[in-house]
């Protein structure tokens, strides 16, 4: 399978922890983007790297979330001091350079924050 | 800022009834509009897009999109519903900031 993966597809963590999750994208796309989406919504821009260029970040994206993507290939997103609020499912998506690109979307890792 | 609204949490149609999803945008300037598709327990798929050009797109599974940039709608469309097109469908817009604004999501279901 060529398409977008992330890992792992679910974690349950104790409000307090950190978590880290992985996510690599198709191999020929060079941006790649991190969402939110809570149950009953859409999916929310949390930010996007083209290359390994960290280019936008949303409000959404307080101080305990980072994201990095060192050789421009996969990224990982890092959730430190979590909190309930937290629990979401983390989708990760890629595509080619340009606004006008579709984006090709992973199947998510659902967090559970107890 | 852009936003996107899907006015109907739920359509409902009978199977091999035509079928209409809404979507209105707002934006600055001129807007790349998407839709997905969520089956459950599965990532986003790309259904179609406008950036330009005619202002009916044809997208995968025999969808299809009208653009009309005076109501700034961007109407999801298919002539003859499957059971199979029962998901949830999202609308997305993107304009010069390049940040893509989804809606909230409309469940489709189809009776046999």
């Amino acid at each position: 399978d060529t398409g977008v993966s992330q890992d792992p597809r679910h974690k349950i963590t104790k409000r307090g922890q950190n978590v880290t999750f992985r996510c690599d994208p198709i191999s020929e796309h060079n941006r790649l983007y991190w969402y939110r989406q809570t149950l009953g919504q859409g999916p929310e821009f949390l930010t996007y790297f083209q290359n390994e260029a960290q280019l936008e970040k949303s409000r959404l994206l307080s101080d305990r979330f980072s994201a990095e993507r060192p050789k421009g290939s996969f990224s990982t997103l890092e959730i430190q001091r979590t909190e309930q609020g937290d629990s979401a499912m983390y989708l990760c998506a890629s595509s080619l350079a340009g606004d006008y690109n579709e984006q090709f979307f992973g199947p998510g890792t659902r967090l559970t924050v107890l | 800022a852009q936003s996107v609204a899907q006015p109907e949490d739920q359509v409902n149609v009978a199977e091999g009834n035509p079928l209409t999803v809404k979507c209105t945008y707002s934006v600055s300037g001129n807007p790349y509009l998407f839709w997905y598709v969520q089956y459950p327990n599965r990532g986003l798929q790309f259904l179609l897009k406008y950036i330009t050009g005619d202002n009916l797109v044809k997208g995968s599974y025999g969808f299809e999109a009208e653009f009309n940039k005076s109501q700034t709608s961007f109407h999801l469309k298919k002539p003859s519903a499957l059971v199979s097109d029962s998901a949830l469908y999202f609308c997305a817009v993107r304009d010069i900031s390049g940040d893509m604004r989804f809606g909230a999501g409309t469940r489709l279901t189809v009776k046999p």
